[in-house]
């Protein structure tokens, strides 16, 4: 059976430090992978999706940048936090074969100060 | 441009009773897919269904059912005698473009069920 894994599961960081969240994903081949972000209180906003090793589309023009160095590894990172990067951080994964839920981690939350 | 609305943000029912979480979505594609999920306190989303445009069907599982409606575009989600465990944030979402694009999601509806 497929498992999705994120780390690290919270995390605090001041204004201005680096980011990085790391996404795996067990039991399937070549899937396409996705970063949500859920702000308080609001629904699911579509960061970065990747159909494969290198492959990034962005959504959302902003100061995070996504990275696929393997097939099932996803990286969301940002060089410089802004107190606006808080909220709790989601992966998915989804086949990609006309199959189109998506299947997703247990998350990051992020809290800048 | 696509969309989804759920306009219920928060629903309070005492448990054993029904309730019905709204979704209306909108989108000029012809073929299209719709998905409900359930986001307990853990945080993570639980896939509860999806259902096709093509297919517009009545679901049933267990105490779950769904009704999907093209001609009013809603896609509704009922629980039939409610349990506490039942309370979450459930999100509908909107799949459509035939391509690796991400899902369009609601914004969620809180459901408490109170014991």
């Amino acid at each position: 059976s497929q498992t999705i894994h994120q780390w690290p599961a919270t995390l605090v960081q001041p204004v201005g430090s680096p980011l990085s969240l790391e996404c795996t994903v067990e039991g399937t081949s070549n899937p396409n992978l996705y970063w949500y972000r859920q702000a308080a209180g609001r629904g699911l906003q579509l960061l970065f999706y990747s159909v494969g090793i290198g492959q990034i589309s962005s959504e959302v023009p902003q100061n995070l940048s996504a990275s696929r160095p393997q097939d099932r590894q996803f990286i969301l990172s940002s060089k410089k936090l802004l107190l606006s990067d808080s909220g709790f951080y989601l992966c998915a994964w989804s086949t990609g074969t006309g199959v189109y839920e998506q299947y997703f981690g247990p998350g990051t939350r992020l809290t800048v100060t | 441009a696509q969309k989804v609305t759920q306009a219920q943000t928060e629903i309070s029912v005492v448990e054993k009773e029904d309730v019905t979480l709204d979704c209306v979505y909108e989108t000029r594609d012809t073929t299209y897919y719709l998905f409900w999920y359930k986001q307990p306190p853990s945080g993570e989303l639980v896939f509860l269904i999806r259902r096709n445009s093509f297919d517009e069907q009545n679901e049933i599982s267990g105490r779950y059912s769904w009704n999907f409606q093209k001609s009013t575009s809603s896609f509704n989600f009922t629980i039939t005698a409610s349990q506490v465990v039942d309370s979450a944030v459930y999100f509908c979402a909107l799949y459509s473009g035939g391509g690796a694009d991400g899902l369009t999601f609601g914004k969620g509806t809180h459901l408490i069920i109170q014991p």
